[in-house]
């Protein structure tokens, strides 16, 4: 099993409507998680941090977090063609790996207009 | 957020050279690492650089072939020695501030290996 699993993919969704993007991790000690946006040819981006239980929203993305669960999303309403990318789920496991993040494989988002 | 320096952007280099790449941030930062990632592909940590000391390598990566430096908290570099084209790929400097905080990516080195 990987430490990190995300969605394969590509997700496709119509202008306007909600993206959900769905990231599980293996490790319970998991304590940081990330979400990055990565255009193609361009180097990641970071869209949301997500640190404890519960929903964390920053305009039209929402990152929702349950560790009993292990399982982080991102929600991203209203998409807009702008939206279509690569995106990539991290997670830091605090104990065992010194601060680096471990990244799933990325979920590719079209959005069509 | 940080700002990155990464460079080259790209390059193009002979099977059997040497190319180092820098990353500059414009402010201290605990963690530098250095991530390859090839076409199409998730990222793949090369090493974590340590200042004022050896880098920590991945599993699969080693100081011989990757050698990385980080002489102070806002630059690093990563040099990837004797290429063969099996080194062509995307390669990023990333910076967090603190422990196990959200990282930022430089540009990237689009390396080939001809």
């Amino acid at each position: 099993q990987k430490e990190v699993e995300q969605n394969s993919g590509p997700l496709s969704v119509p202008e306007g409507a909600i993206a959900s993007l769905n990231c599980t991790y293996s490790d319970r000690v998991s304590q940081s998680f990330f979400w990055y946006r990565q255009y193609s040819g361009k180097s990641p981006e970071l869209i949301m941090s997500i640190y404890s239980n519960g929903d964390k929203e920053d305009g039209r993305f929402t990152a929702q977090l349950n560790k009993a669960s292990q399982y982080v999303s991102l929600l991203i309403r209203d998409s807009q063609p702008s939206d279509s990318a690569t995106y990539l789920c991290a997670v830091n496991i605090y104990n065992t790996n010194a601060g680096k993040s471990t990244f799933g494989d990325g979920t590719t988002l079209t959005v069509k207009p | 957020s940080a700002v990155i320096s990464q460079k080259p952007s790209r390059d193009i280099c002979q099977r059997g050279t040497s190319l180092t790449i820098q990353c500059q941030v414009d402010s201290q930062v605990t963690m530098m690492f250095w991530y390859r990632q090839q076409p199409g592909q998730s990222l793949t940590l090369i090493a974590t650089a340590n200042q004022g000391s050896e880098a920590t390598y991945e599993s699969g990566f080693v100081i011989d072939k990757f050698p990385i430096s980080r002489p102070n908290l806002t630059f690093s570099t990563l040099t990837v020695s004797n290429m063969s084209p099996e080194d062509s790929s995307i390669y990023l400097c990333s910076v967090a501030r603190a422990l196990n905080t959200e990282a930022f990516f430089g540009q990237g080195t689009r390396l080939t290996v001809v």
